[in-house]
């Protein structure tokens, strides 16, 4: 079946710790991406991926990194996290980086709290 | 700058009803124009989109939209709502050039009363 995973979907921590959440899709996609989303904000993108080794800052930067070592894995990590990234996460692919009619998949979500 | 405007944040219908949920970019070149819906708990499932041709959409669960340029806008239709059609729905205009990404909406949570 054709999906992105998030790992973990709910996360509760505490300022400072780091973290990171993991998203693999199987459908050898090319364009990677995630977003937070917030009440009232609708989504917004945080850093996306056009291809292996090939990433580059979104909307909403700050705060994460990520990387893309293998094709399938985009993962995102907060170095120190702060209340304000409290939000819920989603990653998604896309087959190609320069169709932007084609759709974007996403996964289930991760929902973190950073006390 | 590009943006998108879905101007109800919440809108509460009976079942069996007919309903529109309404969408306006802006953005300089030809949109591509897409419909989300989220489930509780759930990620995002595509509905319908927009590139071009014929500017009345077909989309899954009965779901249709139509593309009015003059309008800049991108409304979502359905002539009969059921009670799992419960969500929230959001509107998203793909933009080209530099990194090519989705700019969404806010959102529309659509309640639904047997």
């Amino acid at each position: 079946e054709a999906q992105v995973t998030q790992n973990p979907r709910y996360l509760i921590t505490v300022t400072g710790k780091k973290l990171t959440v993991t998203c693999s899709q199987n459908m050898n996609h090319e364009y990677m991406s995630w977003y937070r989303q917030d009440p009232g904000l609708g989504l917004r993108q945080i850093y996306y991926s056009m291809n292996v080794e090939v990433t580059d800052k979104g909307d909403v930067p700050e705060g994460y990194k990520v990387s893309r070592k293998e094709k399938r894995n985009f993962p995102l990590i907060l170095e120190s996290p702060s209340p304000n990234q409290t939000s819920l996460y989603f990653c998604a692919s896309r087959r190609s980086w320069d169709r932007e009619a084609d759709t974007q998949y996403f996964g289930p979500g991760t929902r973190l709290t950073v006390l | 700058a590009q943006s998108v405007t879905q101007p109800d944040i919440h809108i509460t219908v009976s079942e069996g009803a007919s309903l529109e949920l309404r969408c306006n970019y802006s953005y300089g070149a030809t949109p591509y124009l897409f419909w989300y819906v989220q489930s509780p708990g759930q990620g995002l499932q595509l509905l319908l989109k927009y590139f071009s041709g014929d500017t009345l959409v077909q989309g899954i669960k009965g779901f249709e939209a139509e593309f009015k340029r003059s309008q800049s806008s991108f409304n979502l239709r359905k002539p009969s709502v059921h009670w799992s059609d419960a969500a929230e729905y959001f509107c998203a205009v793909g933009v080209s050039g530099g990194y090519n990404k989705l700019i969404f909406g806010a959102g529309t949570r659509l309640a639904v009363h047997p």
